[in-house]
């Protein structure tokens, strides 16, 4: 079974600045998807970004950006030019791409993250 | 809004009682599927339906059962139910169920307490 670490529990960034969330997983197989998730104090569950192990690019959305690293099983995030809307609990997810294991979406602990302005 | 509804968006109960959460996905999307977040636990995959069929499997216990129905609407029904079943239980939908990337859109949850 695949599992997923958050092991940042809380975070705090200034305004403005930049900071990276942390995400390991662990999984045999070699075709996946990972997931950063955004979940605000309205506690709905909103995509960020995600990321096909397949593709060697890092994923880019905006001031969002991954640092996957297949081989060492890491997938961060950075938040660039933070903003107060940022402030949310992030959760890392990792999807299988095999066909017998669903869909599902297995999640980290969560990072709860905190912009101070 | 993601256009996936869940009702209702909140309920307390007393232990041992039944309850049912309902879900409707998006439109189009074809399959559905439940989690559970509670501080214990975390945020954990139920059970994932893909029109009309059970497609995978997670921790769901046997006191819970689902179902999708011809309209592609969700239930999931809690029975007997425990203090430790308090929690925030989300739907989700996609409109495919297969290896290639579907998109999950989360609904906004049912806060379930139960006394």
């Amino acid at each position: 079974a695949q599992t997923v670490t958050q092991s940042q529990p809380e975070m705090s960034v200034q305004e403005a600045e930049t900071v990276t969330l942390s995400c390991t997983y662990d999984t045999s197989e070699s075709d996946y998807y990972l997931f950063w998730y955004k979940q605000p104090p309205s506690r709905q569950m909103i995509l960020v970004i995600r990321q096909e192990a397949y593709k060697q690019q890092n994923a880019t959305e905006n001031r969002f950006s991954v640092n996957f690293q297949k081989a060492a099983k890491s997938f961060s995030l950075k938040i660039s030019d933070s903003q107060l809307g940022d402030a949310a609990m992030y959760f890392c997810a990792y999807r299988s791409a095999w066909e017998t294991s669903g869909s599902r979406l297995t999640f980290g602990e969560g990072t709860q993250l905190t912009v101070n302005p | 809004d993601s256009g996936v509804t869940q009702t209702p968006k909140h309920l307390i109960t007393a232990t041992g009682q039944r309850v049912t959460l309902r879900c409707s996905p998006r439109s189009g999307d074809l399959s559905v599927y439940w989690y559970q977040q509670s501080l214990d636990q975390g945020l954990q995959f139920l059970i994932q339906y893909y029109n009309g069929e059970e497609r995978a499997k997670g921790n769901i216990l046997e006191r819970f059962s689902a179902q999708q129905f011809p309209d592609l609407h969700s239930e999931l029904n809690l029975s007997s139910l425990e203090l430790g079943d308090s929690a925030l239980y989300f739907c989700a939908s996609s409109v495919g169920a297969g290896v290639d990337y579907n998109e999950q859109f989360f609904g906004p949850g049912t806060r379930l307490t139960v006394l």
